[in-house]
């Protein structure tokens, strides 16, 4: 099955400054790579995603980037501020399994003021 | 929210006793899925359900059992055989396609005491 790997596994910014989170994938027929944010027990929820024959999506702050060659896709956070704190996990998820979501292991963002 | 919702919020279970964690959904999706999230592991996939009387094993369903008899409806039992219940768990629907974003209701934390 989808293996999804996420680096790194906690990132401490200034606030104002740029925060990115990388994730691997492992089945070169993955097609839709979704972004989810989850505050303090909270449950988590999309943020942003992109679909396979997509380069790149920015949505105001926030931006996705996808490479399919290398199988790797990025969070891009600009201008942090203190409500980008969160735990954020990256997800791939593959027609041929189901459409089930591969989850990343997460990353715990905190933004300095 | 998203219209899923989990009950009960907290729950407290003896060893040895199963307990059973609601989840309902008014979203018309067909796809449910249960996924325990501990720290620092992200979300695991319990079990999965495409369609009424009908659910798949994820890659952790050892010592829980799950139903379907509605659409609206996905019952997770945690039984006496899951040696470490102690977790969030999260259920969540999505309409079945690949590009569909899976909604998350606000989960139940269960204690072992």
């Amino acid at each position: 099955g989808e293996n999804v790997e996420q680096h790194p596994s906690t990132l401490s910014v200034q606030e104002g400054d740029s925060a990115v989170i990388k994730c691997t994938y492992s089945d070169s027929a993955s097609n839709y790579f979704p972004w989810y944010k989850q505050e303090l027990g909270k449950r988590p929820q999309l943020i942003i995603d992109i679909r396979s024959n997509v380069g790149e999506k920015k949505d105001q702050r926030i931006a996705v980037t996808l490479n399919k060659t290398a199988k790797h896709f990025s969070l891009h956070i600009t201008e942090t501020q203190p409500e980008d704190s969160a735990v954020y996990f990256c997800a791939a998820t593959t027609p041929s399994n189901d459409y089930k979501l591969s989850f990343g292991a997460g990353t715990t963002v905190t933004v300095r003021a | 929210d998203g219209g899923i919702t989990q009950s009960p919020k907290y729950l407290f279970r003896k060893e040895g006793q199963n307990v059973t964690l609601s989840c309902e959904q008014n979203l018309n999706h067909d796809a449910m899925y249960w996924y325990r999230q501990d720290p620092g592991q992200g979300l695991r996939l319990i079990y999965y359900s495409q369609i009424v009387n009908d659910f798949q094993k994820g890659d952790i369903a050892e010592g829980y059992s799950v139903s379907r008899e509605k659409k609206e409806s996905f019952p997770l039992t945690v039984t006496s055989a899951q040696k470490n219940p102690t977790a969030f768990y999260l259920c969540a629907s999505s309409a079945l396609s690949s590009y569909n974003e899976q909604f998350f209701g606000p989960g139940t934390r269960l204690t072992v005491l």
